[in-house]
């Protein structure tokens, strides 16, 4: 089955900087790549998706990027603030329904 | 948007008593639901997809016995986590599939097993 890794495990920045977080996927049949933001003790908030038919996608401060070849995307995070700090997670899928595997997660935390 | 409702958030038990964690889609009909556990400061983990109108599918390491889940409509979704033991304490979350691949997630029920 897919098998999703995420790193860092811990990512700090400064406020102002950039930060990345890169996830691999091992089935190349998955095409639907969304992160998600979680704040201490509550759920999961979608802040961007991508699918395989493109290979970048930007919201604002957001990016996510994606390489089919390798089977990685990465999260980029510009000009981060304090409210970035959450835990990130990455995940993918086949679509259509089909279950997302997540990545273990990256604690954020931006200093200010 | 489209919002998941998931009761109650916080249930406190006895060991070998059964709890039932209800999962709604509020706006919108969900055939297919899924169901999380999350360890303290760890990944999702998926226990079984719900599907409406059968049996739910369950990873593999999760007892179907143990944790039963039904999917009587369109709308809503159970999990009872029956004869609760303290190692049953987690983080359980609920989530949908709204349009196309787009994941939303209920609150959280955290439950404690004492």
């Amino acid at each position: 089955g897919e098998n999703v890794e995420q790193h860092p495990s811990t990512l700090s920045v400064q406020e102002g900087d950039s930060a990345v977080i890169k996830c691999t996927y091992s089935d190349s049949a998955s095409n639907y790549f969304p992160w998600y933001k979680q704040e201490l003790g509550k759920r999961p908030q979608l802040i961007i998706d991508i699918r395989s038919n493109v290979g970048e996608k930007k919201d604002q401060r957001i990016a996510v990027t994606l390489n089919k070849t390798a089977k990685h995307f990465s999260l980029h995070i510009t000009e981060t603030q304090p409210e970035d700090s959450a835990v990130y997670f990455c995940a993918a899928s086949k679509g259509d329904g089909n279950k997302l595997v997540f990545g273990a997660g990256t604690i954020l935390r931006v200093k200010s | 948007g489209a919002v998941v409702s998931q009761h109650p958030s916080r249930v406190i038990c006895k060991s070998g008593t059964s709890v039932k964690i209800e999962c709604r889609s509020l706006d919108f009909q969900a055939t297919t639901m899924f169901w999380y556990r999350q360890f303290p400061k760890q990944s999702l983990m998926l226990m079984a997809t719900s599907n409406e109108g059968s049996k739910a599918t369950y990873e593999q390491g999760v007892e179907k016995d143990k944790f039963l889940i039904n999917h009587a409509s369109l709308t809503l979704s159970t999990l009872t986590v029956t004869s609760a033991h303290p190692e049953d304490s987690s983080f359980y979350i609920c989530s949908a599939i709204a349009t196309a691949n787009v994941l939303t997630f209920g609150a959280g029920s955290r439950l404690t097993v004492l």
